[in-house]
């Protein structure tokens, strides 16, 4: 089934480790988006990726960084992880990057940090 | 930063009634997106509106856009118990922020509770 999957699915993490989130989707579209999302202030972007090998930042990026080795996948790392991480974490994609264009969202990961 | 608002906040009703939220915005924009979350899931686009239209319908949804008041709104018709959700509008501003590609802003919501 085409879409977007995410892993892990929810994870306890202890403050202080590295931990990447993993996010492929087999729609071949060039877009990519990381939002996370917290109770009160709705989705915010961490990074994106236009297409394959370019990537940028969004506007929470702090404590987080993405790469873009090829169109399926764009994995989000935290290099050491800190309590006010803790959010529910949403991949996107989207066909091309540009106006009008509907996005596609993975299940999310649930993450703690404690 | 949030571009668009959604209001009501919270909003419940029965079965069989009309739901409306509403959706205001502060910059210009081309084009603005309602998308429904379920508990627990992630966001699926529900309908896109270009800033040219005012008024867009998709199965029992309807939506409207005022671009002179920067403002929309979402109506659902004879709602269902599996319509509960949330419910955010999503905009990608004309002038966008250098850091942001084409990555939607969001509001903040409204929740929806449909009883039976």
């Amino acid at each position: 089934i085409a879409g977007i999957t995410q892993a892990p699915t929810s994870q306890i993490l202890a403050a202080g480790r590295r931990m990447t989130l993993r996010c492929t989707q087999d729609m071949r579209h060039n877009a990519m988006y990381w939002y996370r999302q917290d109770l009160g202030l709705g989705l915010r972007l961490i990074h994106y990726s236009n297409t394959a090998g370019t990537t940028g930042k969004g506007e929470v990026p702090d404590g987080y960084s993405v790469s873009r080795a090829n169109t399926d996948d764009f994995p989000l790392t935290l290099a050491s992880a800190v309590p006010s991480q803790t959010s529910v974490y949403f991949c996107a994609s989207s066909p091309q990057p540009g106006q009008g264009m509907e996005q596609f969202f993975g299940p999310g990961t649930r993450l703690t940090v404690l | 930063s949030q571009q668009g608002e959604e209001d009501p906040q919270a909003l419940s009703i029965q079965e069989g009634e009309n739901a409306t939220m509403n959706c205001s915005y502060k910059t210009s924009i081309n084009n603005l997106q309602w998308y429904r979350q379920n508990s627990g899931r992630g966001l699926v686009h529900l309908i896109l509106i270009r800033s040219n239209e005012r008024e867009k319908h998709s199965g029992r949804l309807r939506v409207t856009l005022d671009t002179s008041k920067k403002s929309s709104s979402l109506l659902i018709t004879a709602s269902r118990a599996a319509d509960t959700a949330s419910y955010f509008c999503a905009t990608v501003p004309v002038e966008r922020p250098r850091n942001s590609g084409y990555a939607l802003n969001f509001g903040k919501g409204t929740s929806l509770l449909v009883t039976p």
